[in-house]
């Protein structure tokens, strides 16, 4: 019962660098999200999935890019990391019916 | 536009008290408010949700107030512990096939011992 797996933990990068951040779920759910967290920020939706094949953005979506060939795994990619995107990222997924988001622990990213 | 507006930024209770946070939304057509609760270094997790067809839904010493003719909707923590010390976040969605959730900015709370 792994529920939501987001790898790495902490990732440090240089202006200008690319990267992917891990999100892999193993409860069949069609909803996954990609979340950045900044303080006194709240919760910013950075990309969505309703469904492999199916994403749309969120409301702080540039710089970043996403897929979701399967119904498990939603990557999100950083082209050209810059110091803005400095952050804590977290990966969400829930039930197409409801039943609330399951997140995963986070990836505390620097951009130096 | 903060769609949610949540109230207060910060929240000190003494054990044994009741901690109230309360969130207030603007779009009727929202259906869905949940609150999630985040201890640092984790992930949010849900808490408790209400739909407005309910005027109040209770779980354990967690209880949503739901008022639906001023658009608001609070947390009410009775007998709040020193492990509810946490960030606790509502939030709105609409339903339909995509179902974002709106999010407040999150209330710290820190119950003393």
């Amino acid at each position: 019962n792994a529920g939501v797996t987001q790898t790495p933990k902490f990732q440090v990068l240089k202006t200008g660098q690319s990267m992917t951040l891990q999100c892999a779920q193993d409860m069949n759910h069609e909803y996954m999200s990609w979340y950045r967290q900044d303080p006194g920020m709240g919760l910013r939706l950075i990309h969505y999935s309703v469904g492999a094949g199916i994403t749309d953005q969120g409301e702080v979506p540039n710089g970043y890019n996403v897929s979701r060939s399967t119904t498990e795994d939603f990557p999100l990619r950083l082209l050209s990391a810059a110091p803005s995107q400095t952050s804590v990222y977290f990966c969400a997924s829930s039930l197409a019916q409801g039943g609330g988001y399951t997140f995963g622990s986070g990836t505390r990213l620097t951009v130096v | 536009q903060q769609q949610v507006k949540q109230s207060p930024q910060s929240l000190i209770v003494q054990k044994g008290g009741i901690s109230i946070i309360n969130c207030a939304y603007e779009n009727t057509a929202f259906d869905y408010f949940p609150w999630y609760q985040q201890f640092p270094g984790k992930g949010p997790a849900l808490l408790i949700a209400i739909r407005p067809d309910v005027s109040e839904k209770k779980e354990g010493r967690f209880t949503i107030s739901f008022n639906k003719s001023a658009k608001q909707f609070s947390l009410h923590i009775m007998d709040s512990q020193p492990g509810d010390s946490a960030t606790y976040f509502c939030a709105a969605s609409n339903g339909g096939n995509n179902r974002k959730l709106i999010w407040g900015l999150g209330t710290s709370l820190a119950v003393n011992p």
